[in-house]
């Protein structure tokens, strides 16, 4: 069946841009997560969504990310301002309740 | 807090030269331990989940064991397909975010 699907898969934008990510998660999968991972760093965990409830924004880095899910299934993270830092490639999972996660190809972010 | 250490940084072997990757742990409760195969430019594919110590999975050439301190991925007489970055994640019981905490992974080369 279909896996996580991400867009755009390459980001390139100018420093104080907001830029747009999105992530379709695998149908019936009712978690989804976000992780960056910079150049030499692991994977670090951004935010979490698990069916109807409230999301785990505990990882987000500062006040300039954001994400929501409509309709339990897509999922849009939003970087306002963007600034060199943020670089990265922008990874997304989900999951059957907290089984094991299937992550998308991701999204290199580029900022200028 | 977390943490997940993996040794070493890189690995270069031949073909056939079988070796092992080491993933250290410290976790508040452990749920599961993730082995994940990443190749460049790709997101992490899932390889296994291992719950408790003492168990052990296996698929091809790879074998992933697991105690309560560490987890180990043995390549078996490895081919240059086998060239990846590997990352080992730790998921705990504890709380309630079923995030994943990464090492920063292992490159293994395998040349023919």
């Amino acid at each position: 069946g279909a896996g996580v699907s991400q867009s755009p898969s390459n980001k390139v934008t100018e420093k104080g841009k907001d830029v747009e990510l999105r992530c379709d998660p695998i149908s019936g999968h009712t978690a989804l997560y976000w992780y960056r991972q910079s150049l030499g760093q692991g994977l670090e965990f951004l935010i979490y969504f698990q069916g109807n409830s409230a999301p785990d924004k505990s990882g987000l880095p500062s006040d300039r990310f954001s994400a929501e899910r409509t309709g339990g299934s897509v999922s849009t993270l939003t970087i306002q301002r963007t600034q060199q830092e943020d670089s990265a490639v922008y990874l997304c999972a989900s999951s059957f309740l907290i089984d094991t996660q299937y992550f998308g190809p991701g999204t290199r972010l580029t900022v200028l | 807090e977390d943490q997940v250490t993996q040794s070493p940084e890189a690995l270069r072997l031949q073909e056939g030269e079988s070796s092992s990757l080491n993933c250290s742990y410290t976790v508040s409760g452990l749920r599961g331990l993730f082995w994940y195969r990443q190749d460049p430019g790709k997101g992490p594919e899932f390889l296994f989940t291992l719950y408790s110590a003492g168990e052990e999975k296996e698929k091809e050439r790879l074998k992933a064991t697991l105690t309560k301190k560490e987890s180990f991925l043995h390549i078996t007489a490895p081919k240059p397909e086998d060239s990846a970055t590997y990352l080992c994640a730790v998921q705990s019981e504890t709380g309630a975010n079923s995030k994943l905490t990464f090492g920063k992974g292992i490159t293994l080369s395998v040349r023919p």
